[in-house]
C-alpha cells in the first residue's frame, strides 16, 4: 500500500531559526514528490517538485532533499519567519500504468508555528 | 498569473439537501482533481478527470457526482448532504497533455462547505 509518513507531526520554532521536516514514502512505481505548504483553510500551494534523478531543489528559503534510494525526503526551513507558520505537506505521485494519470499520496504534514 | 477559481467559497446547507461545487482550472490545464479535506485530516482523493473524461476515481461517495465540462470547468453536485460531508473541497488542474514529465499539480483555494 502506498504510504507517505512524515514527521514530526508538529513543531514550533522561534523566528529566525533554521528547521528541518521529515518524509518517508513507500509509494511504487515513483515518479516525483512535492512539497506543498498549507495555511489554515487554504488550499496547499507548492514548494518545490523532485524527479527520481534531483536530489536536492531550492526555492528561496526551503530546500528539499530527496534520496530515492532509502525513500526519503527532508524539507529545510532556513531563517525562519513568522508567515511560515502553516502545515507542510510532503506528496508523492506515483505514475499508474499507461504514463499518463498519476496519483498522489499525501502525507498528514508537519504543523510548524514560528513564534516571534 | 491565472490560477484556479473555485466557487463558491463558502456554503452553508442544510442536512440531506444538495450542493454543486465549481471549479475553474488553469486557462489551457486539461485535467482536474477533487479532494476532501477534513479538520485536520490530509486531503483525500474523490475523482480526476482528463480532457472531460473521468480519469481516476478515488473515494467519492455515490452521493456525489462529477463532471467537466467543454470549456474544463468542472462541477462537483453532492446530494443527500450529511454532517460528515462538513470539509474543505479543493480542485486543483495540472495540463498531462502537455507532454510534462511530471504533473504538478496546482490547487484552488477550497470551498469550506458546512453541513447543519
Amino acid at each position: 500500500k502506498n504510504q507517505v509518513e512524515q514527521s514530526p507531526q508538529s513543531l514550533i520554532i522561534l523566528e529566525g531559526k533554521n528547521c528541518t521536516l521529515q518524509c518517508n514514502y513507500t509509494v511504487s512505481p515513483f515518479s516525483n514528490l512535492r512539497w506543498y505548504k498549507q495555511d489554515t483553510g487554504r488550499g496547499p500551494v507548492s514548494l518545490t517538485i523532485m524527479t527520481f534523478s534531483e536530489n536536492t531543489k531550492s526555492n528561496g528559503r526551503y530546500t528539499a532533499t530527496l534520496d530515492a534510494d532509502t525513500k526519503q525526503s527532508s524539507l529545510h526551513i532556513t531563517a525562519s519567519q513568522l508567515s511560515d507558520s502553516a502545515s507542510y505537506i510532503c506528496v508523492v505521485s506515483a505514475q499508474r500504468s499507461g504514463g499518463s494519470n498519476y496519483k498522489l499520496t499525501f502525507g498528514k504534514g508537519t504543523l510548524l508555528t514560528v513564534n516571534p | 498569473a491565472a490560477g484556479v477559481i473555485q466557487s463558491p467559497r463558502h456554503l452553508i446547507k442544510e442536512k440531506r439537501e444538495t450542493a454543486t461545487l465549481k471549479c475553474y482550472p488553469i486557462p489551457r490545464h486539461d485535467t482536474v482533481y477533487w479532494y476532501q479535506q477534513g479538520p485536520g485530516q490530509d486531503p483525500q482523493f474523490l475523482i480526476s478527470f482528463y480532457e472531460k473524461m473521468q480519469s481516476d476515481k478515488g473515494s467519492i461517495p455515490d452521493r456525489f457526482s462529477a463532471q467537466q465540462f467543454s470549456d474544463y470547468h468542472s462541477e462537483l453536485n453532492m446530494s443527500s448532504l450529511e454532517l460528515g460531508d462538513s470539509a474543505l473541497y479543493f480542485c486543483a488542474s495540472t495540463s498531462l497533455g502537455a507532454g510534462y514529465s511530471y504533473n504538478e499539480q496546482f490547487f484552488g483555494p477550497g470551498t469550506r462547505l458546512t453541513v447543519l
